[in-house]
């Protein structure tokens, strides 16, 4: 069965701090893998990763996928109260045209 | 605000009734998706729908259906309505029938509470 799983599920840091974010992922055939951060509304677009060892940037936000491991990592650097947010990882998958979520990972940035 | 619209924002309604949600995709976006959130399941997509016609399925039950008409807009009809059918439904569009080459633009969400 297709998967997708975070971790952590619940992540509290300080403002300033350094933050990896995990997704591995079980998918017959795999398209790409998104990452989303939710606050308390819809879901909004982050990146999109399909090839190995290509880093995407944006801002304080990275990501990197490994498709031979199948995973991903969020990378969010000099945290702010405002990446206080859940961020999902989705993987999208070719067989049906699905795209399967993970579960979430909670991150509260204090002052 | 991404361009998404979602009505009814709130629902509240009791259990084996029959329920519309609708959306409206952003200008030009040909793709519609549905998904549903709730606390325990977290974000499932339901089914897709690119230019009228259905283009993907995910976990939608047979008393949910949906479809999108020819001003693209999208209705995803929810029946029997049971209490664990309680959550936040939302609305994607994106421009072109696969997600990997254009991002979906989420709406707001439809909050169904079943009592």
């Amino acid at each position: 069965e297709d998967k997708v799983v975070q971790s952590p599920l619940s992540l509290v840091v300080h403002e300033g701090d350094t933050v990896t974010l995990n997704c591995s992922y079980e998918v017959t055939n795999f398209r790409s893998l998104l990452w989303y951060k939710q606050e308390k509304k819809a879901p909004t677009f982050l990146f999109m990763l399909t090839s190995s060892g290509i880093e995407k940037k944006s801002g304080r936000l990275s990501s990197i996928l490994d498709k031979k491991e199948l995973f991903s990592i969020l990378n969010i650097t000099a945290t702010q109260t405002g990446d206080s947010a859940v961020y999902l990882c989705a993987v999208e998958e070719t067989s049906y045209d699905k795209v399967i979520f993970g579960p979430g990972t909670s991150l509260s940035v204090i002052p | 605000d991404s361009g998404v619209t979602q009505t009814p924002k709130h629902l509240i309604t009791a259990t084996g009734q029959r329920v519309t949600l609708r959306c409206s995709p952003r200008s030009g976006d040909l793709s519609v998706y549905w998904y549903q959130q709730s606390l325990d399941q977290g974000l499932q997509f339901l089914i897709q729908y690119y230019n009228g016609e259905e283009r993907a399925k995910g976990n939608i039950l047979e008393r949910f259906s949906a479809q999108q008409f020819p001003d693209l807009h999208s209705e995803l009809n929810l029946s029997s309505l049971e209490l664990g059918d309680s959550a936040l439904y939302f609305c994607a569009s994106s421009a072109r029938a696969f997600s990997s080459y254009n991002e979906q633009f989420f709406g707001p969400g439809t909050r169904l509470t079943v009592l």
